[in-house]
């Protein structure tokens, strides 16, 4: 079946400038992930979502990032006024159920940003 | 206290030789490990996993060895090929009581490079 999507694969903004980053997780994925790579920073953490529950927004790094999640399915990350340090690779990942199983995190391919 | 070290940073073996990653975590709540494999323009793919109830889990040419009372878990890769070539990630993560999300803390990548 298909795997997590992303959209769109590579990002080119000005700095100062708003970007909308998108996620399709697997069907019946209920738990859905933001990291973000960076090579400074490694893999972090930005955001979870869980069904109906309120996010866990303690990972994101600044108040310029928002996601939200419609209708349990397709997320998207907002990040207002870009920076140059915003550069990175969004990835989104999704997980099967809540509970143990929602370890087994599917990664998409990730959406490169360049802040220029 | 969330950390997860990871080393070497870069490796380089001979085909058919053995790949060794270590990483080590201060999180004593971590209950479950995952390696990651990412090749160049993909996202992270969940590779092996482990839980602390066990020493050593096994597949195929993957093996995770953990150590509990260390804070330490490694990566095996028998017979190395060429095709292993990527970067590997390990990370934890803690069952967060009645709503478990699984945020994955990562180490900082090993990029391997295994010559033929």
């Amino acid at each position: 079946g298909a795997g997590v999507s992303q959209s769109p694969s590579n990002k080119v903004t000005e700095k100062g400038k708003d970007v909308e980053l998108r996620c399709d997780p697997i069907s019946g994925h209920t738990a859905l992930y933001w990291y973000r790579q960076s090579l400074g920073q490694g893999l972090e953490f930005l955001i979870y979502f869980q069904g109906n529950s309120a996010p866990d927004k303690s990972g994101l790094p600044s108040d310029r990032f928002s996601a939200e999640r419609t209708g349990g399915s397709v997320s998207t990350l907002t990040i207002q006024r870009t920076q140059q340090e915003d550069s990175a690779v969004y990835l989104c990942a999704s997980s099967l159920v809540p509970g143990r199983f929602a370890y087994e995190q599917y990664f998409g391919p990730g959406t490169r940003l360049t802040v220029t | 206290q969330q950390q997860v070290k990871q080393s070497p940073q870069s490796l380089i073996v001979q085909k058919g030789g053995i790949s060794i990653i270590n990483c080590a975590y201060e999180n004593t709540a971590f209950d479950y490990f995952p390696w990651y494999q990412q090749f160049p323009g993909k996202g992270p793919a969940l590779l092996i996993a482990i839980r602390p109830d066990v020493s050593e889990k096994k597949e195929g040419r993957f093996t995770i060895s953990f150590n509990k009372s260390a804070k330490q878990f490694s990566l095996h890769i028998m017979d190395s090929q060429p095709g292993d070539s990527a970067t590997y990630f390990c990370a934890a993560s803690s069952y967060a009581g009645g709503t478990s999300y699984g945020k994955l803390t990562f180490g900082q990548g090993t990029i391997l490079t295994v010559h033929p």
